[in-house]
């Protein structure tokens, strides 16, 4: 089983900032990384997949990037509505598994 | 445009089976191409994955609760169910279905691969 880890746990982040989250894997998955964001009571909803495609509808200010063990997600100028948990999830291989999270909140 | 809606009981007792059936509108469960499957979230947790299904009926499951779950899909009524037996309480959660894609015949509908249609989801509590 691949082991996900995400960094930090907690970012506090000022509205109009940049935020950066990190994403480990423990063997490689290629690109086959995907992005979710998870607001309190809703549903996850697809963000990023190969690593660093956009789902239908996402903003341009998310953008995802590396490969292998190491991603990255960026959010270029924090809006209101990006105040989330984050989590990163792995696709090469069954079974399917998914970090930890990272909590994005207001500074 | 697919989407997924739970249902099932919200109250399991300790030791009894937990039966949710997701029901699939606005496509065949078995032309989209997708990987059919349920993730859960413990209260204040993370997600875990439980297992996908295929329309063909080849099944993967989570390793930890592989020998207490089951899931299966029907065609006819274009939903999928999951079956978690001998719950307890650390089976409390908010348990969601989603398709999966990771084929281009789902890809020409959605536009996306991953994990890009889910349930409201549905909390399910395990107690006596």
């Amino acid at each position: 089983e691949i082991v996900m880890t995400q960094s930090p746990a907690t970012l506090s982040v000022s509205p109009g900032e940049r935020a950066t989250l990190s994403c480990r894997a423990s063997q490689s998955v290629s690109n086959n990384l995907a992005w979710y964001q998870q607001k309190p009571g809703q549903a996850p909803r697809l963000l990023i997949y190969g690593a660093s495609t956009r789902a239908t509808g996402i903003p341009a200010r998310f953008s995802g990037s590396g490969s292998g063990t190491e991603f990255t997600l960026n959010i270029s100028s924090l809006q209101s509505e990006d105040f989330a948990v984050y989590y990163c999830q792995q696709y090469n291989n069954w079974p399917i598994t998914f970090g930890p999270g990272t909590k994005v909140d207001i500074k | 445009q697919l989407q997924l809606q739970e249902s099932g009981p919200g109250l399991v007792k300790p030791s009894e089976t937990l039966s949710l059936t997701c029901t699939v509108s606005g496509g065949s469960i078995s032309s989209s191409g997708y990987y059919w499957g349920w993730i859960r979230q413990p209260p204040g947790k993370g997600l875990e994955w439980i297992g996908n299904i295929y329309h063909s009926g080849i099944t993967y499951y989570n390793p930890s609760l592989k020998s207490r779950v089951t899931i299966a899909v029907d065609t006819s009524k274009n939903q999928f169910s999951l079956r978690l037996s001998s719950v307890t309480a650390a089976d409390t959660a908010v348990y969601y279905c989603a398709g999966y894609c990771s084929s281009t015949s789902c890809y020409r509908i959605s536009q996306n691969y991953g994990m890009d249609v889910w349930g409201q989801g549905t909390t399910v509590t395990v107690s006596s």
